[in-house]
């Protein structure tokens, strides 16, 4: 959905560099879910936050990486010290309250990063 | 633990023909929601449909539609008449409820790959 706007759409780093991958919500929508998509591989669930708090990280790579979603502005996606086993695309999704009936999660278009 | 099979990985069809996606699940919850998402070579992600576990009904879109079989735990998505610009990676994938509420961690099937030739 055109309304989760995501930035940069592509990313190249080279190994050993930070990349930040930025999610503008919907509008009006205060939950937060990051995806990852390796090459040829369905999305796999990485964190999911809400307005300043992390509600839920168990997909998160314990080491390098790091979310925040904070009172203005953008959630951000960090991956320290990029290897090239990072190279993916990564997925933003937003929701205006939990999830479930009557309500889905709208998909921004994807930051795909690629380290060199 | 969750999980979503979509046994078929890529599938190629001739325009105009008919042609079935199949998504088999597993969950511990009563209470789920299932998903069909439309990939295009473009990559963003097409939401296409939610259901609920308690609604069994099939339903109909336009060319599309979806069996939902709690019995064989499987949610099937059927593509009629086929075009070319159905083609694209289509994903399944399953949102539990736990407590009750669900919070939109999705979990994804593998992917199926539709081609549409002319």
């Amino acid at each position: 959905n055109a309304g989760v706007m995501q930035n940069p759409r592509h990313l190249v780093r080279r190994r050993g560099q930070e990349a930040r991958l930025r999610c503008s919500p919907m509008k009006g929508h205060s939950h937060v879910y990051w995806y990852r998509q390796l090459p040829e591989e369905g999305l796999k669930f990485m964190v999911y936050l809400q307005k300043e708090n992390i509600i839920d990280e168990s997909g998160m790579p314990k080491e390098r990486f790091s979310a925040e979603f904070p009172k203005e502005g953008p959630s951000i996606l960090r991956i320290q010290q990029v290897v090239r086993g990072d190279s993916a695309a990564y997925f933003c999704a937003s929701s205006p309250r939990l999830t479930g009936a009557n309500t889905e999660a709208f998909f921004g278009q994807g930051t795909r990063l690629t380290v060199v | 633990a969750q999980k979503v099979t979509q046994a078929q990985t890529e599938i190629s069809v001739v325009e105009k023909e008919d042609v079935t996606l199949d998504c088999v699940y597993e969950t511990r919850d009563t209470t789920y929601y299932l998903f069909w998402y439309k990939q295009p070579p473009s990559g963003e992600l097409v939401f296409l449909i939610r259901r609920n576990s308690f609604d069994e009904q099939n339903e109909i879109s336009g060319r599309y539609s979806w069996n939902f079989q709690k019995s064989t735990s499987s949610f099937n998505f059927t593509i009629t008449a086929s075009q070319v610009v159905d083609s694209a990676v289509y994903f399944c994938a399953l949102s539990e409820a736990s407590g009750g509420t669900s919070y939109g961690k999705l979990t994804f099937g593998q992917g199926t790959i539709l081609t549409v030739h002319p």
